[in-house]
Parts: structure tokens; sequence; C-alpha cells
């Protein structure tokens, strides 16, 4: 099972910034936070991840709480582009040999005009 | 540079038919993961290669599925005998290494079994 609670669904205005929430509550200290997003009949694509330190790269920016449980992505000028299903991930080393993703349902965003 | 791809993007088939997905990861890099996605569904894993061994395969769903990747590059992902419910969109990853879990997914196959 996913480690992670997202909200369904969200909208935003275009040109927004696109806050979305994560909860990760049972995160452990070497597990990190990545975030990936779907845009519709496409595969998911890499946008941002951390470990316990706010992050910042050209597509988005990360903040994670001071206790680790929870996070948000922020897209600061949200596109119509930007439409997509938003997964936030805790990974860490699966003890079977790989870093493999557990994905949830993600939360859809929908940019509007 | 070119990104993984998967080939072909999308294959229909009878039940009971074997079928193979292609995948081609990045140049160079060593990880590639297999993921298989259901209607409205966040993509679930189902194998992974460092190099040419499968070094973890247990997210594989039954011994009707198979995966290979004999030079360390490209992965061919085997269905025998597919079922109705095989129908779902696979999809590859790449990583440069092991310990990286920064993965580059392909477009993925739409596989639809009537």
């Amino acid at each position: 099972d996913a480690k992670t609670t997202q909200p369904p669904s969200m909208d935003c205005a275009e040109g927004r910034a696109a806050n979305l929430p994560c909860n990760h509550s049972t995160i452990s200290g070497n597990e990190y936070v990545y975030w990936y997003r779907q845009i519709h009949s496409q595969g998911p694509q890499y946008i941002i991840h951390g470990l316990k330190n706010n992050e910042t790269n050209e597509m988005a920016s990360l903040i994670i709480t001071e206790d680790r449980k929870s996070s948000t992505l922020i897209l600061p000028h949200a596109t119509l582009r930007d439409t997509a299903v938003y997964y936030c991930i805790v990974s860490g080393y699966s003890g079977a040999g790989s870093y493999q993703l557990t994905f949830g349902k993600g939360t859809k965003l929908s940019v509007i005009p | 540079g070119a990104g993984v791809s998967q080939t072909p993007s999308n294959k229909v088939t009878e039940k009971g038919k074997y079928v193979e997905l292609r995948c081609d990861p990045i140049s160079g890099h060593t990880a590639l993961y297999w993921y298989r996605q259901s209607l409205g569904q966040g993509p679930e894993f189902l194998i992974y290669f460092q190099g040419t061994g499968a070094a973890d395969d247990s997210g594989l769903p039954n011994d009707r599925f198979f995966a290979v990747r004999p030079e360390g590059s490209v992965s061919t992902l085997k269905i025998q005998r597919t079922e109705r419910g095989d129908s779902a969109v696979y999809l590859c990853a790449s990583s440069p290494d092991r310990n990286q879990e920064t993965q580059y997914f392909g477009p993925g196959t739409r596989l639809l079994v009537l």
C-alpha cells in the first residue's frame, strides 16, 4: 500500500500557484519524498524529491515540514499544460534489491483558464 | 537526448495468445523497471533489472509473466496465455544506477486483450 495520502482532486486558476499537499506520517528517517506527475496518456514524469530540506528546481518547489510528516508541492505559476495527476511517493530501498516506486491514486490537478 | 522508448504503442490480442512488449531504456542506464497501470489506478511495480539480471521480480502477478534483458540494455516483457484481466498500460522506466529513485518513464504500451 502507498504510504501517502493526497486529496483526489484540486483546481487551480491559470497563472496562480498550485499547492498540492501530501501526508506521509509514517515516513522513516532514510526515506525520501518524491513527486511525479502523469499527463493524460503519457508515462509518469519526475518532478522533484527531497529528504528534509526544502528543494527547488526549474519545475517546482518542495516544502517538507520539520517533522517530515507532510509536504507540499508548489507549482509557482500554473499553466494549462500542468493539468495532470500528481503522485507523492515515499521511497526507499525495498529490501528486495530495488528502489521501486509505490504509487497511490494521486491528485488530479485541473488548471482552469 | 533520447528518452525511454516502448514498442508497440498499442497492442490488441485475443485471449490465450502470447505477446511481447519491448523497452529501450536511456543509453547507459543500468537499472530498468517494468510497471503496469490499470484504468484509474497508479502504476504498480512488476520487475526490476540491474544490468542483465532480474534483481526483484516480486511484482509479477503469476508465472504467465516473464521478462528478460539479455545484454543489459533492451528489455522484453513476455505474457503467455493472455487473459482479459491483463489489459492495461505497461510502463517501462530506467534509472542511471540502482541507488537512484529518479526514474525516467517511457510512454507505455497499451495492451487490450479481447
